[in-house]
């Protein structure tokens, strides 16, 4: 069975500080991963995801990479925002058809 | 809609009866899931529909859970004779097609006592 591990468990940072959170996972026969942020009692919401074929994907200030054969994956935060403070979780993909194994994630506190 | 729609937002029940829990997935995603996370645990998977049918439900924890999408578009999950151990967040998920972004609903937070 799959499983994901996220380092590290809680990171708080000064606010304009960039930061790498990083996931890793046993089994690399996947077909994408997907990176997701939790806000307290609030469901996930979708970030970046990346097919197993890609390295990386882009959006905004966040930066994915995916290094299947290893079982990594790194999320790069740019110029960190107190709006950024979340849980954030990665997933990866077994089937193709979103069923996806969840760490518990990393609690990012982005201080004023 | 604009996003996935889950009701109720907060379920209280006692152990032993039933439940159902509702989703409304984004309109015109074929793909259906649901997820169940524990207090302070990543999602765990439970079940996929594509279209009607469970395409995969080898999450299920036993024969007390059971969904069911008839017409292709809202879910409901439904659990029978529930356990305080059932406590959790649940989860729903739609995507346009399979293996391509899942956007999650807010949850139904269920709490059996």
């Amino acid at each position: 069975k799959q499983e994901v591990t996220q380092i590290p468990a809680a990171l708080s940072v000064p606010e304009g500080e960039n930061l790498v959170l990083n996931c890793s996972f046993t089994d690399s026969a996947i077909y994408n991963l997907q990176w997701f942020r939790q806000d307290p009692g609030k469901g996930l919401t979708s970030l970046l995801l990346i097919q197993s074929s890609q390295r990386e994907q882009t959006s905004g200030r966040l930066n994915a990479s995916l290094d299947k054969s290893s079982g990594r994956s790194t999320l790069y935060i740019a110029a960190s925002q107190p709006g950024d403070s979340a849980t954030y979780l990665c997933a990866p993909d077994q089937t193709g058809a979103n069923n996806l194994f969840f760490g518990t994630g990393t609690r990012l506190t982005v201080i004023p | 809609g604009a996003g996935v729609s889950q009701t109720p937002s907060n379920k209280v029940t006692e152990k032993g009866k039933y439940v159902e829990l509702r989703c409304d997935p984004i309109s015109g995603h074929t793909a259906l899931y649901w997820y169940r996370q524990s207090l302070g645990q990543g999602p765990e998977f439970l079940i996929y529909f594509q279209g009607t049918g469970a395409a995969d439900d080898s999450g299920l924890p036993n024969d007390r859970f059971f969904a069911v999408r008839p017409e292709g578009s809202v879910s409901t999950l439904k659990i029978q004779r529930t356990e305080r151990g059932d406590s959790a967040v649940y989860l729903c998920a739609s995507s346009l097609i399979k293996n391509t972004e899942a956007f999650f609903g807010q949850g139904t937070r269920l709490t059996v006592v």
